[in-house]
């Protein structure tokens, strides 16, 4: 299994430019997680998906932010128009099924879509 | 304030240390505690989850809750270079155990 998969790794872009990063979960995996991530702030939830279906947008921090989830082995992540306060690093995440008895949230992360905004 | 608390670090241990991680939070609700471990570059990784106040130990890891003190620790006995990464604590509240809150994570540096 090539887990969960990222693109770009990398992306510099100039303010106001559009940003789409795109995210394929593990096959059979039906939920999936948008995190950012900064040095500041830590891991933040952007979004998540259960069977396709976005379930908790609170965490997208503006309308400058949109995600879609149009099949079960592809996400994106959209910034339109970037800023400079967007740069962080973006990681998508799959879990098989809903979180298990115990509670346990076992996230299967990507290795993230390292974002610059000049 | 932060929902969960975790000191930065860096922590630098020489090899064979026992390590003490820990973090505190301020969310009576939540009940599931899990840890995961971030190497350079990549992304964060499973690394044990434990329900509710009590002890779990896991090889060289023992992960600990007290719930009464809202703080939770991860030990690692025996520490390794290979241990070297950041560490993050994460935990969900029993009414959203989709919802994730992670720790901003402590930096370990094992030196041989």
């Amino acid at each position: 299994d090539a887990g969960v998969i990222q693109s770009p790794r990398h992306e510099v872009t100039e303010m106001g430019q559009e940003v789409t990063l795109r995210c394929k979960p593990i096959s059979g995996h039906n939920s999936l997680f948008w995190y950012r991530q900064t040095m500041m702030r830590g891991l933040e939830l952007l979004i998540y998906f259960n069977n396709n279906v976005p379930i908790d947008d609170s965490g997208m921090p503006e309308d400058r932010f949109s995600a879609k989830m149009p099949n079960a082995s592809f996400s994106t992540l959209k910034i339109q128009p970037s800023e400079p306060r967007d740069s962080a690093v973006y990681f998508c995440a799959s879990r098989e099924g809903l979180a298990g008895s115990s509670g346990a949230n076992v996230l299967t992360f990507g290795a993230g879509s390292r974002l610059t905004v000049l | 304030q932060k929902e969960v608390e975790q000191d930065p670090g860096p922590l630098s241990v020489p090899e064979g240390a026992i390590v003490s991680l820990n973090c505190t939070y301020s969310n009576s609700a939540f009940q599931y505690f899990m840890w995961y471990r971030q190497y350079s570059r990549k992304g964060p990784e499973l690394l044990m989850y434990t329900y509710s106040s009590g002890n779990k130990e896991d090889g060289r890891f023992t992960a600990q809750v007290d719930k009464s003190s809202k703080y939770i620790s991860l030990f690692i006995r025996d520490s390794q270079p290979s241990d070297s990464a950041t560490y993050l604590c994460a935990m969900t509240p029993f009414y959203n155990t989709d919802k994730l809150i992670f720790g901003t994570g402590t930096r370990l540096q094992v030196f041989p």
